[in-house]
């Protein structure tokens, strides 16, 4: 089974930071890896996916880059709605494993 | 506006059995694979199962296989999760998840979930 390793596992940050999360996978998965946020007691909602491309209405300071095997996800500038947990997640032969997730939190 | 609403959830035995539903609506439920994912409490998520459009193909995580059979009604725009043998491990929110049609398999569409509690 292929592992995803997200870090940081938390970091603190202030509103109009410049913030990366990265996530590298135990083998290639091409292009093969979303993005999601959670907040608390609310469901994932799909961020970014196949490594690069923006999901409909999600704002265009979230960008994600990467292939293979190691990934970023990157938010220009910090907004008060974005202060949540992170997960990266990928895809391959038909099976899906998630990253640990990455708490965002004020400074 | 697609919505996926799960039910069923609860608190059982361990070594009980318990059901869990999705109902779907806003789409063409038919066209779309579907997916369970669950999070234990203050854990991260872990994919659980999947079932493509017509049922032809069901994939499971290793730590449900055997113990778990999920299952859709189209008519019904229903999709099930049969759980037995269930351990005290096994709680978590249960969500149901769409999955795209591009290839690139992503959930785009989440429920709000159902808590499952296994607990004597």
């Amino acid at each position: 089974d292929i592992q995803m390793t997200q870090s940081p596992s938390s970091l603190s940050a202030s509103v109009g930071d410049r913030v990366t999360i990265t996530c590298r996978a135990s083998q290639s998965i091409s292009i093969y890896l979303n993005w999601y946020q959670q907040k608390p007691g609310k469901a994932p909602k799909l961020l970014i996916y196949a490594a690069s491309s923006l999901q409909s209405g999600v704002p265009s300071r979230f960008s994600g880059s990467g292939s293979g095997t190691d990934f970023t996800l990157t938010i220009s500038s910090l907004q008060p709605d974005d202060f949540a947990t992170y997960y990266c997640q990928q895809y391959n032969s038909y099976s899906w494993t998630f990253g640990q997730g990455t708490k965002v939190e004020i400074k | 506006e697609v919505q996926l609403v799960e039910s069923g959830g609860g608190l059982v035995k361990p070594g009980g059995s318990l059901r869990l539903s999705c109902a779907a609506s806003g789409f063409t439920f038919s066209s779309y694979s579907m997916n369970w994912v669950r999070q234990a409490p203050g854990k991260g998520l872990e994919w659980v199962s999947s079932i493509s459009s017509s049922s032809s193909y069901i994939y499971y995580a290793d730590s449900v296989k055997g113990r778990f059979t999920i299952s859709r009604d189209n008519a019904k725009n229903s999709l099930y999760l049969q759980m037995n043998s269930l351990r005290a491990e096994d709680t978590a929110v249960y969500y149901c998840a769409r999955a795209s049609r591009d290839g690139y398999s992503y959930f785009d569409y989440w429920g709000q979930g159902t808590l499952v509690t296994v607990s004597s």
